[in-house]
């Protein structure tokens, strides 16, 4: 069975502080991951993914993340938090249809 | 990327009437659509997926009378909310994934909100 955890459902950073939300996955087969970004009243946007090439993941706005299969996680950094990085983040686990995890609000304190 | 558009963005509808949601995806063909609803502070619940000419599958608790998804090109699928109420109340949003070379994600579409009074 596949599933994703997302550790805290809410994370706060001060701008420019690094910020680190936490994914960890499980499946049967090896995966593809994603990290996508939600603000407002709007749809998904994708961040990243990863798709079994490179385990270190380079993503939009400065994003990335590292699939390590030894820990099944693939946990989404970004060195310097801007205030508009402010939304809500998800971690998701393609093995055909997607399994999204519950989600992490990040909140960027000026 | 590739783009969904998702169409209307917001609508308010009275109760007992019936609301039609479209997603197109614009520069791929598109052989599989998901939808999905979103409740407040929570993450996307799979409604059911729709497979280009065929029925769609829907989730375990998920009413197909009650919403009736209709995928009958490979750019455009549709979710009609039939005899809406007001738990009906949602954030929907609408995914498309490709066959195209190089898709291997789904794009999603800018969701729909709808209130229903």
């Amino acid at each position: 069975a596949q599933s994703v955890t997302q550790l805290g459902s809410h994370v706060s950073v001060s701008e420019g502080a690094l910020v680190l939300l936490r994914c960890n996955y499980s499946s049967s087969v090896p995966p593809y991951l994603f990290w996508y970004v939600q603000y407002p009243n709007q749809g998904l946007q994708l961040l990243l993914k990863y798709t079994s090439a490179a385990t270190l993941v380079k993503g939009i706005n400065g994003f990335e993340a590292e699939f390590k299969k030894s820990e099944t996680s693939f946990h989404l950094t970004k060195p310097s938090a801007h205030m508009s990085d402010a939304a809500e983040y998800f971690c998701a686990v393609r093995v055909g249809q997607f399994y999204f995890g519950t989600g992490t609000s990040l909140t960027v304190i000026p | 990327g590739a783009v969904v558009s998702q169409h209307p963005s917001w609508v308010i509808c009275k109760s007992g009437t019936s609301v039609k949601i479209e997603c197109r995806s614009l520069d791929f063909q598109a052989t599989t659509m998901f939808w999905y609803r979103q409740f407040p502070k929570q993450s996307l619940m799979l409604m059911a997926t729709s497979n280009e000419g065929s029925k769609a599958t829907y989730e375990q608790g998920v009413e197909k009378d009650k919403f009736l998804i209709n995928h009958a090109s490979l750019t455009l699928s549709t979710l009609t909310v039939t005899s809406a109420h007001p738990e009906d109340s949602s954030f929907y949003i609408c995914s498309a994934a490709g066959t195209q070379a190089g898709v291997t994600e789904a794009f999603f579409g800018q969701g729909t909100r709808l209130t229903v009074v």
